[in-house]
């Protein structure tokens, strides 16, 4: 069975300064990793995944992640943050021989103060 | 693209009538549509999973005759929540996996019923 733990609930941060929201996960098999974003009253977009080949991983809107395999984590990291990154965020684990089926972590609020 | 949609984006609806939220695949053929849950400030939680042209695969816990999911279509799945009761309030959302394509899923931007 797979889990992914968000260390973090909230994570406050003045806009342009640089932020990293954790998530480890636990899996006896080789993964595929997701971020997601989510805003108000709003679905899910993904940010970037990991499924194979380089272990760090460039997104969209500027975020990007290291799948680090001995330490079972997958932070998300963007070096200047905006107001508008404010959101949900959700990191997300899924079984590659399996159903595919992602487990997604709690979630961290990124909130962007100005 | 890969494009979900989800009608309605937001119901409001009496005690004890029944709702249809419908989830749309827009630009391609989903064998495979996810129902998920969400509480206030609390991770998604999966329901059921529909593939076309056969009977849905409710989590433990879901009950299957209060939560019916149709999934006729290749682009058309809905979630009926019969015998609505307010504890049924939360956010909806449906997912989408591409045939042919297995490894992620496309998320539709969610409804928001409310049963008063």
């Amino acid at each position: 069975a797979q889990s992914v733990t968000q260390l973090d609930s909230q994570v406050p941060v003045f806009e342009e300064a640089p932020v990293e929201l954790r998530c480890n996960y636990s899996s006896s098999v080789s993964v595929y990793l997701f971020w997601y974003v989510q805003y108000p009253n709003q679905g899910l977009q993904l940010l970037l995944k990991y499924l194979s080949g380089s272990t760090l991983v460039k997104g969209i809107n500027g975020f990007e992640a290291e799948f680090n395999k001995s330490q079972t984590s997958f932070h998300l990291r963007k070096p200047s943050v905006h107001i508008s990154d404010t959101a949900e965020y959700f990191c997300a684990v899924s079984d590659p021989g399996g159903s595919y089926i992602p487990t997604f972590g709690r979630g961290t609020s990124l909130i962007v103060h100005p | 693209g890969a494009v979900v949609s989800q009608h309605p984006s937001w119901v409001i609806c009496k005690s004890g009538t029944s709702v249809k939220i419908e989830c749309r695949s827009l630009d391609f053929q989903a064998t495979t549509m996810f129902w998920y849950r969400q509480f206030p400030k609390q991770s998604l939680m999966l329901m059921a999973t529909s593939n076309e042209g056969s009977k849905a695969t409710y989590e433990q816990g879901v009950e299957k005759d209060k939560f019916l999911i149709n999934h006729a279509s290749l682009t058309l799945s809905t979630l009926t929540v019969t015998s609505a009761h307010p504890e049924d309030s939360s956010f909806y959302i449906c997912s989408a996996k591409k045939a042919g394509a297995q490894r992620e899923q496309y998320f539709g931007p969610g409804t928001r019923l409310t049963v008063t």
